[in-house]
């Protein structure tokens, strides 16, 4: 089945704490993307990719890190999580950057960080 | 990069006809305008895509002005399975590949 698979599902964790949110699609999609949803204010892309080995910033890049060593995974990588990356986070992916290119999500990873 | 606007919220009946719209003013030229669906603790999920004029699917309809400052996303018939937050997206076409979602619009089907 065609999916994109977060885990873990739900992460509670420590202030400070490093941790990697793993991302992995079995379409054999070039772009990878990151999100991040607060309520009211909708989804932000946190960083995104456009192939292995090439990444960029999104919108609300601060605090986080990336990395694309292979196509189909794309982790999501808190570096010393603080209380306000505590997020509902997704990951999504398509087949390539082109605009009509129709985005599939994981279910979401919810963080919390105390 | 385009900015979209969409309403916060809105309330409708089982089987009526939703129309949400979008604006998006600084929309360029090759952008496209693509609307997703998410139900609570899932993943957005595509809907419908268009460029220019009207797109229809199985699932919904999109209207896009001449202009294309704004888009229409139109369900027919709704039902309470249709109770969810809609997403305008546009962009796709400049060279940073930044994809912009709007806030969603939430609605709410009753019975």
């Amino acid at each position: 089945e065609a999916q994109v698979t977060q885990n873990p599902r739900y992460l509670i964790t420590v202030t400070g704490k490093k941790l990697t949110v793993t991302c992995s699609q079995n379409m054999n999609h070039e772009y990878m993307s990151w999100y991040r949803q607060d309520p009211g204010l909708g989804l932000r892309q946190i960083y995104y990719s456009m192939n292995v080995e090439v990444t960029d910033k999104g919108d609300v890049p601060e605090g986080y890190k990336v990395s694309r060593k292979e196509k189909r995974n794309f982790p999501l990588i808190l570096e010393s999580p603080s209380p306000n990356q505590t997020s509902l986070y997704f990951c999504a992916s398509s087949l390539s950057v082109a605009p009509t290119e129709k985005l599939f999500f994981g279910s979401g990873t919810q963080l919390s960080v105390l | 990069l385009a900015k979209t606007t969409q309403p916060i919220s809105m309330d409708s009946y089982e089987g009526q006809e939703v129309n949400i719209t979008c604006s998006h003013n600084n929309i360029a030229t090759n952008d496209y305008i693509t609307w997703y669906q998410q139900f609570p603790s899932q993943g957005p999920r595509f809907i419908i895509q268009g460029y220019k004029t009207k797109v229809t699917n199985e699932v919904a309809s999109l209207f896009i002005p001449a202009d294309r400052k704004s888009s229409t996303l139109s369900l027919p018939r709704v039902s309470l399975s249709d109770t969810a937050v809609y997403y305008c997206l546009v962009g796709g076409s400049d060279s940073s590949y930044k994809l912009i979602f709007g806030s969603g619009t939430r609605l709410l089907v009753r019975p």
